[in-house]
């Protein structure tokens, strides 16, 4: 089945304390990105990559961290998380002759202590 | 990037068939028209996306008149488990970055 797996689905860390989000696709994507999105701002991007080691900030990139080292992976790190970046994730990636029809993960519900 | 406007919230009665109409005053020439549904805490559905005149799928119709201006997406039939939201997007597979962004949405609610 194709899809975009993002783990974990959901996770409570405290203020300081590295993570990582891991994102995976099996569709043989050469694009792929990731998201927040908050009550009253809708989606965001926050990172994106057009390819593998390729990678480029999106609207809100200040506080995270990506690679693209393999064209499947994708995984966000968040270095020192803070209580702002409290947020639902959202992993998407697409094909670069077809972007604007893309396939999103779950979700990572992220809580910051 | 063309901004998008439609409608916060729409209800709905099973059975039904819901038209949310978006309107995309300054749509570029390589623009596509993109659908997307959400449901709660899960990440956003491609639904259907067209370029002119009328697209259909098993999901959903795209109504886009000739001036592009606007669009319409129609759900045939709507059960409660099409409570969503709906997103419409303006978006060229050329762009660099390939930003899809999202606005408000529509808020469907279906009815017993």
């Amino acid at each position: 089945e194709a899809q975009v797996t993002q783990n974990p689905r959901y996770l409570i860390t405290v203020t300081g304390k590295k993570l990582t989000v891991t994102c995976s696709q099996n569709m043989n994507h050469e694009y792929m990105s990731w998201y927040r999105q908050d009550p009253g701002l809708g989606l965001r991007q926050i990172y994106y990559s057009m390819n593998v080691e390729v990678t480029d900030k999106g609207d809100v990139p200040e506080g995270y961290k990506v690679s693209r080292k393999e064209k499947r992976n994708f995984p966000l790190i968040l270095e020192s998380p803070s209580p702002n970046q409290t947020s639902l994730y959202f992993c998407a990636s697409s094909f670069r002759r077809d972007r604007v029809m893309a396939f999103f993960g779950q979700g990572t519900r992220l809580t910051v202590v | 990037l063309a901004k998008t406007t439609q409608p916060i919230s729409m209800d709905s009665y099973e059975g039904q068939e819901v038209n949310i109409t978006c309107s995309h005053n300054n749509i570029a020439t390589n623009d596509y028209i993109t659908w997307y549904q959400q449901f709660p805490s899960q990440g956003p559905r491609f639904i259907i996306q067209g370029y002119k005149t009328k697209v259909t799928n098993e999901v959903a119709s795209l109504f886009i008149p000739a001036d592009r201006k606007s669009s319409t997406l129609s759900l045939p039939r709507v059960s409660l488990s099409d409570t969503a939201v709906y997103y419409c997007l303006v978006a060229t597979n050329g762009a660099a970055g390939n930003k899809l962004t999202f606005g408000g949405g529509t808020r469907v609610l279906v009815k017993p």
